[in-house]
């Protein structure tokens, strides 16, 4: 069966690094993205990958090893504003996005 | 990025009446649409899959007399509850993809249903 694995809840101070971790299981594979969703409102793309490796975007990096069906984020600098869940999905060979169930992110001053 | 709006943001009825929800892609062509459910604290749940022009495909467990979809142009879909109970309230979201193959796909804002 098609899975999405990732911790349900992560606790981070401002002005420090998180990393989020997802593992999957899909029917053929067509990216890993990741979403952030703040309460109460839709999810916003953060990230694509669909090679192995890191791709950074400011202060927000994202990786992926095919091979270990493995990806994290990682957020630098945290924000107050961070605090938000996110969801990891991986894209199967039908190009529909499997979703894992979020990972609520709360941020310490 | 692309723009998804979906109409009403909120709404409250009665038990026993039906709601429509609308989506709508401001700014590109939604070849795909799909529309999801949120309980709290929890994650996104398929509900169904639409094309334009096509029967929409719905995931095991939903039934597609009470949720009703429409894609009817390449901007616009709708979903219906009907007969709605308030075991159907919860935060339905939709969101739009341009193209069949990989595509990133634009949520709307949402739409909070409360059934009383």
């Amino acid at each position: 069966g098609q899975n999405i694995d990732q911790p349900t809840e992560m606790t981070a101070t401002e002005g420090a690094i998180v990393q989020i971790n997802c593992t999957y299981q899909t029917s053929g594979f067509n990216g890993l993205f990741w979403y952030q969703q703040h309460a109460g409102e839709a999810p916003t793309f953060l990230s694509y990958n669909v090679l192995d490796g890191l791709e950074e975007k400011g202060r927000f990096s994202s990786f992926l090893s095919r091979s270990k069906g493995y990806s994290y984020l990682l957020l630098k600098e945290l924000q107050m504003k961070d605090s938000a869940s996110y969801l990891c999905a991986g894209m199967d060979s039908n190009y529909q996005l499997i979703w894992g169930a979020g990972t609520k992110l709360i941020i310490k001053p | 990025g692309a723009v998804v709006s979906q109409h009403p943001s909120w709404v409250i009825c009665k038990s026993g009446t039906s709601v429509k929800i609308e989506c709508r892609s401001l700014d590109f062509q939604a070849t795909t649409m799909f529309w999801y459910r949120q309980f709290p604290k929890q994650s996104l749940m398929l509900m169904a899959t639409s094309n334009e022009g096509s029967k929409a495909t719905y995931e095991q467990g939903v039934e597609k007399d009470k949720f009703l979809i429409n894609h009817a142009s390449l901007t616009l879909s709708t979903l219906t509850v009907t007969s709605a109970h308030p075991e159907d309230s919860s935060f339905y979201i939709c969101s739009a993809r341009e193209g069949r193959g990989y595509n990133e796909q634009f949520f709307g804002p949402g739409t909070r249903l409360t059934v009383l």
